[in-house]
């Protein structure tokens, strides 16, 4: 079955620090790649997404992932957080050969301490 | 805020018993893709659904029904309740046919069986 590892349940900095949350998938062909954004009490929002091209995308509040084929991985990124930032992180995964639903990682949870 | 909305916001239920949860999706999408949030998981795929019929359907059991209307609004069904049902359930939409679907989520329905 196909999956969705993050490395990381949980994540705890200080406002500044740089930020890289892992995320792996297993192989099952051709991808597309998402990082949802749950913050407290709000809904799943959607940070970026990858269909192809630049393996390098940028989202909203700064964030930014990179696609790394070979490696099946696409690691989330933010050089400078802030306690806004606070917040569950989830990745997901389309498999193109199994539809257009989504698999979902575990989540990290990102604590920033003002 | 995406646009899709959810009701009602919470419920409580007892095992045994049949639950209706509703959505309506992002004006201008046709699609509806529902997932089970359990506490400190990843959202897990229940079924989508794509002019009015089930188009993909992840591991739950058949208790688990749902419709799409053709105002493109949809609902969950769950009969005969178990106590593990109690989570998080999202509603997500999106545009089918672009070939770059990307699913935006409601706020969701927490539901909790006793």
């Amino acid at each position: 079955a196909q999956s969705v590892s993050q490395h990381n349940h949980h994540v705890i900095l200080s406002e500044a620090a740089s930020l890289e949350l892992g995320c792996n998938y297993s192989y099952g062909g051709t991808v597309n790649l998402f990082w949802y954004v749950q913050y407290p009490g709000q809904h799943l929002q959607l940070l970026l997404k990858y269909f192809s091209g630049d393996p390098l995308v940028k989202g909203i509040k700064g964030f930014e992932a990179e696609f790394i084929k070979s490696k099946f991985s696409f690691n989330l990124r933010k050089p400078s957080v802030q306690w806004s930032d606070t917040a569950e992180y989830f990745c997901a995964v389309n498999w193109k050969a199994a539809g257009n639903k989504l698999t979902f990682g575990g989540g990290t949870r990102v604590l920033v301490k003002p | 805020e995406t646009g899709v909305t959810q009701s009602p916001t919470h419920l409580i239920k007892t095992r045994g018993q049949q639950v209706t949860l509703r959505c309506s999706s992002q004006s201008g999408h046709n699609t509806v893709s529902w997932y089970q949030q359990a506490l400190g998981q990843g959202p897990q795929f229940i079924f989508q659904y794509y002019r009015e019929e089930e188009n993909g359907r992840g591991n739950f059991p058949p208790r688990f029904s749902g419709l799409q209307f053709p105002n493109y609004s949809s609902e969950l069904n769950v009969n005969a309740l178990e106590l593990d049902d109690s989570a998080l359930y999202l509603c997500a939409s999106s545009l089918k046919g672009q070939g770059q679907e990307t699913q935006y989520f409601g706020p969701g329905t927490r539901l909790l069986v006793l």
